[in-house]
């Protein structure tokens, strides 16, 4: 079965670090890129940051600087280490592979494919 | 950054009624979008990929259309497990970005 489960999610205080961790299952882990997604308590969805197969990275504005992410395709596993946290970075983050489509012409698109059942991250004093 | 804007944000309806969400995006985004259906507590659930293409073992009831700037998602016959909040993707640029989301509720 294909499975994506995050780890490491907990309360920590404002400006405190934390670092989660997904743990993949059931697919080649080194040939797909992987995303961080989070969902604020009764938003929507907002994407944190992308690793690529090769180790492209691109994170979203408002985490640049304050999260890294990266992969250890030995272990089958995505990380994110988060520092400078802030109140607003209370949410769920989900660990999601990320697919790419091709027909006959070559690239068709991409799509967030498998998604893990998130962890909860809570930034307060 | 290419923002997303789903309407309408809340839509009544009953089982067996067609259902339209629209997805407009602020700038030409090909056909590099997704739709995906999300349950309280779960995580979401990719529906449709390539703004058209069905991702296996969806219902037919869902499809997708569009391209360029303006996208819709249809379910044509709503079943009770469909209730649910909508939401769109773009995957033409970084950084990624999702619409607002469509609340489909019980009338």
């Amino acid at each position: 079965e294909v499975q994506l489960v995050e780890s490491g999610g907990g309360l920590v205080q404002p400006g405190g670090s934390l670092s989660l961790s997904c743990a993949a299952s059931g697919f080649a882990f080194g040939g797909y890129s992987l995303n961080w997604v989070r969902q604020a308590p009764g938003k929507g969805l907002e994407w944190v940051s992308y690793i690529g197969s090769s180790g492209t990275i691109h994170y979203a504005e408002s985490v640049k600087g304050r999260f890294t992410i990266s992969r250890d395709n030995a272990k089958k596993s995505l990380y994110l280490q988060m520092s400078s946290l802030r109140a607003e970075d209370t949410a769920v983050y989900y660990c999601v592979r990320d697919r790419d489509y091709y027909d006959s012409s070559g690239y068709f698109g991409g799509a967030f494919d498998i998604w893990g059942q998130g962890t909860m991250v809570t930034v307060s004093s | 950054d290419i923002r997303l804007t789903q309407s309408p944000s809340f839509l009544s309806a009953s089982v067996g009624d067609r259902v339209t969400i629209t997805c407009r995006a602020s700038q030409a985004i090909s056909r590099y979008l997704a739709w995906y259906q999300q349950k309280p507590g779960k995580a979401p659930n990719l529906l449709i990929y390539t703004a058209f293409t069905l991702q296996s073992g969806v219902p037919s009831r869902f499809s997708g259309s569009g391209s360029g700037t303006e996208f819709t998602l249809t379910i044509s016959s709503l079943q009770p497990e469909d209730f649910a909040t909508y939401y769109c993707q773009q995957l033409n640029s970084y950084p990624r970005t999702f619409g607002q989301g469509t609340k489909v509720e019980v009338k």
